[in-house]
């Protein structure tokens, strides 16, 4: 039973332009969302959070929207750059702290130059 | 500061011989979550201590899976007569008491032959 899913198996995009990375939950328990960044041969690295009682949160060029009625959430990169290139995890937890991550399957992103 | 330390980065075992795996969290953390990620996949929850005792075992997959935090601090993951089913990276996270946030280690590379 897949709680969290991410459809797309890879992005790629051009430098410049928006990344939108999205992700589906179906337990309706969840109400901490985060999303992590993972390069090769290093262990997932935190990006950006949001709560269930916002719709939208941003820090710098990274902003998170959440849909809770369609239990969707999508990430948005702008502008996309060639670091910017990894595979990202959509993550949800149940409670408010100190609870299991449960995890999407990753979405590969590629920024061409 | 220092980041989750994880030992060895590699492992490489013999089917039916014993491992053991070896997280040191962030200082000051009191959540420690251990994870296994197989490839294509995202991570998969196994166990989460608060300080010292074990809070959520329920992701161990059997009872050759056991893991430890005797002092609060580092943790080690022990898994007996290994099957090549247990090759795996397996992912070390910790975090700070009511924050949801959990900040990876770099996983140690389990295989086993």
């Amino acid at each position: 039973d897949q709680q969290v899913k991410q459809n797309s198996p890879s992005l790629s995009v051009q430098e410049g332009r928006i990344s939108i990375l999205n992700c589906d939950y179906t337990n309706s328990m969840f109400d901490y969302f985060l999303w992590y960044k993972k390069y090769p041969a290093e262990g997932p690295t935190f990006l950006i959070s949001i709560s269930s009682i916002k719709d939208k949160n941003e820090d710098g060029r990274f902003t998170v929207f959440l849909n809770k009625s369609a239990k969707h959430l999508s990430l948005h990169i702008v502008p996309s750059q060639p670091g910017d290139s990894a595979v990202y995890f959509c993550a949800a937890s149940g409670e408010t702290s100190g609870s299991r991550l449960t995890f999407g399957e990753g979405t590969q992103l590629t920024v061409n130059p | 500061g220092a980041g989750v330390s994880q030992t060895p980065s590699n492992k490489v075992t013999e089917k039916g011989k014993y491992v053991e795996l070896r997280c040191d969290p962030i200082s000051g953390h009191t959540a420690l979550y251990w994870y296994r990620q197989s490839l294509g996949q995202g991570p998969e929850f196994l166990i989460y201590f608060q300080g010292t005792g074990a809070a959520d075992d329920s992701g161990l997959p059997n009872d050759r899976f056991f893991a430890v935090r005797p002092e609060g601090s580092v943790s080690t993951l022990k898994i007996q007569r290994t099957e090549r089913g247990d090759s795996a990276v397996y992912l070390c996270a910790s975090s700070q008491l009511g924050q949801d946030e959990q900040y990876f280690g770099p996983g140690t590379r389990l295989t086993v032959t």
